[in-house]
C-alpha cells in the first residue's frame, strides 16, 4: 500500500513554456502533499506544502507565482512551473501524507529539462 | 533553522565490508527519523523509520539507531554488496514545523 505516482517521469520543454507535473496517491487519501526539488548531487529541498482544498504554503525563497500548486482532491496535487527557464531544470519529487502523522510516501520523481 | 549533516559525503569500499553512515542534526527536537536510499536519477526508497519512542530499527543487513539527546543517527550496513551502491539520505521530522528536513546524503560505492 501507500503508493504515490508522478507524471510525467521526464519532460523536456522550451524556455518560456509552462509545465504541469501530477502527483497522485493511488491507494490512500492524502490530506497533505509536499513538493520537493533536488538539484544534481544535492539533497531534497522542500518547496511547498499543500492541503486538500486550501492554498499551498511555500517555503522561504520559493516563488508562488512561478510554482503554482493545486491540491483539488485527496488523491491529486499538481505543480505547474510557469514560464520555465533553464535554471528551473531539476528533479521534482512529491510526497503524500495520510492519516499517520509525520509519515510521507514519496513519488518516483519528475526530471525537468528546460532548453 | 534545522540543519542536517551527513558524514562521510562519499564512501568507496570493497565488497563485504561493514559500514557506518552518520547523520547529525543541529536541533535535537526530532519527532522521528528516516533513512532513504536513492539510486541515480530515481526517487526515494524508504529503508528504515525510527519513531520518536524508539531507539533503533533493523531490516535485514541494515540497522539504524537514533540518539535524540545528541541529535545523531547512524546507519549500519553489514556485509556490503555492490547492489548497495547508491546515495543514502537521512531525514528528520521535527517536533515543530511538521515537515521533513533532509541531509545532503552519503554517496556509497561498493566495489566487487
Amino acid at each position: 500500500g501507500a503508493v504515490v505516482s508522478q507524471h510525467p517521469s521526464r519532460v523536456i520543454c522550451k524556455s518560456g513554456t509552462s509545465v504541469k507535473i501530477e502527483c497522485r496517491s493511488l491507494d490512500f487519501q492524502a490530506t497533505t502533499m509536499f513538493w520537493y526539488r533536488q538539484f544534481p548531487k544535492q539533497s531534497l529541498m522542500l518547496m511547498a506544502t499543500s492541503n486538500e482544498g486550501s492554498k499551498a504554503t511555500y517555503e522561504q525563497g520559493v516563488e508562488k507565482d512561478k510554482f503554482l500548486i493545486n491540491h483539488a482532491s485527496l488523491t491529486l496535487s499538481t505543480l505547474t512551473v510557469t514560464s520555465a527557464h533553464p535554471e528551473d531544470s531539476s528533479f521534482y519529487i512529491c510526497s503524500a501524507s495520510g492519516d499517520q502523522p509525520a509519515t510521507e510516501y514519496f513519488g518516483p520523481g519528475t526530471r525537468l529539462l528546460v532548453l | 533553522k534545522q540543519e542536517v549533516t551527513q558524514i562521510p559525503a562519499a564512501l568507496s569500499v570493497p565488497e563485504g565490508e561493514n559500514l557506518v553512515l552518520n547523520c547529525s542534526f543541529t536541533d535535537s527536537a526530532i519527532y522521528n527519523l528516516q533513512w532513504f536510499r536513492q539510486d541515480p536519477g530515481k526517487g526515494l526508497t524508504s529503508l528504515l523509520l525510527i519513531q520518536s519512542s524508539q531507539r533503533e530499527q533493523t531490516s535485514g543487513r541494515l540497522n539504524a539507531s537514533l540518539d535524540k539527546s545528541s541529535g545523531r543517527s547512524t546507519l549500519y550496513i553489514a556485509a556490503s554488496q555492490p547492489g548497495d551502491s547508491a546515495t543514502y539520505l537521512c531525514a528528520g521530522y521535527m517536533e515543530y514545523g511538521n515537515k521533513l528536513v533532509f541531509g545532503a546524503g552519503t554517496i556509497l560505492r561498493v566495489k566487487s
